[in-house]
């Protein structure tokens, strides 16, 4: 089944320790991205990257970190993560057929609360 | 600045009807634009899209209007099922802009 996995689920860490996210995605895609999701501010993008070993920074990417190893995997990192990203986590992911549509494939979400 | 804004939180509709979510945007460069239903606990699902080039796209059971001239957009679900009760948010992207907009999103209620 074409997806795209995020883990964990839920999380629940403290201010200061350094956390990853992970995401994975079985659809070839050379497009992904990182999303945040609050109550009033719809999604807001943290990061993306168009290809292996290219990413490039969002709306709002402070306090965040991204790598592209692989074509599969675009973990997110919180390196000292603070109260204000206590949030719902998306990745999501598409096709750059050169950029022809924006239709997104998207994890089933990570919610992060930062304590 | 950009926004993409809905004009109602919550819309709630008897199963059968037809349902009409609104969605304004105020950059008049997007010529994208893309509507996403978000089910309690997962994430956005793909509905449909529309460019700038055309008025209206239908799909199943829904149909997307564009308005350039005010600027809105809207969804339009026919014979509204309680599978359709979720979050829809719309969405804009223009030329040399990197990503989507996404609006706060409409909840949609379906009463039996």
């Amino acid at each position: 089944e074409a997806q795209v996995t995020q883990n964990p689920r839920y999380l629940i860490t403290v201010t200061g320790k350094k956390l990853t996210v992970t995401c994975s995605q079985n659809m070839n895609h050379e497009y992904m991205s990182w999303y945040r999701q609050d109550p009033g501010l719809g999604l807001r993008q943290i990061y993306y990257s168009m290809n292996v070993e290219v990413t490039d920074k969002g709306d709002v990417p402070e306090g965040y970190k991204v790598s592209r190893k692989e074509k599969r995997n675009f973990p997110l990192i919180l390196e000292s993560p603070s109260p204000n990203q206590t949030s719902l986590y998306f990745c999501a992911s598409r096709p750059d057929r050169g950029a022809v549509s924006e239709k997104l494939f998207f994890g089933s979400g990570t919610q992060l609360s930062v304590l | 600045g950009e926004s993409v804004g809905l004009h109602l939180p919550t819309l709630s509709v008897q199963e059968g009807d037809n349902s009409i979510i609104n969605c304004a945007y105020s950059n008049s460069a997007s010529d994208y634009f893309i509507w996403y239903k978000q089910e309690s606990g997962k994430g956005p699902q793909f509905i449909i899209d529309i460019r700038s080039n055309m008025d209206k796209r239908q799909g199943q059971r829904v149909t997307v209007l564009l308005n350039k001239t005010v600027k809105h957009l809207s969804l339009q679900i026919a014979a509204t099922q309680p599978g359709d009760s979720a979050v829809y948010f719309c969405a804009e992207i223009g030329t040399g802009r990197r990503a989507l907009t996404f609006g706060s999103g409409t909840r949609l209620q379906v009463q039996p």
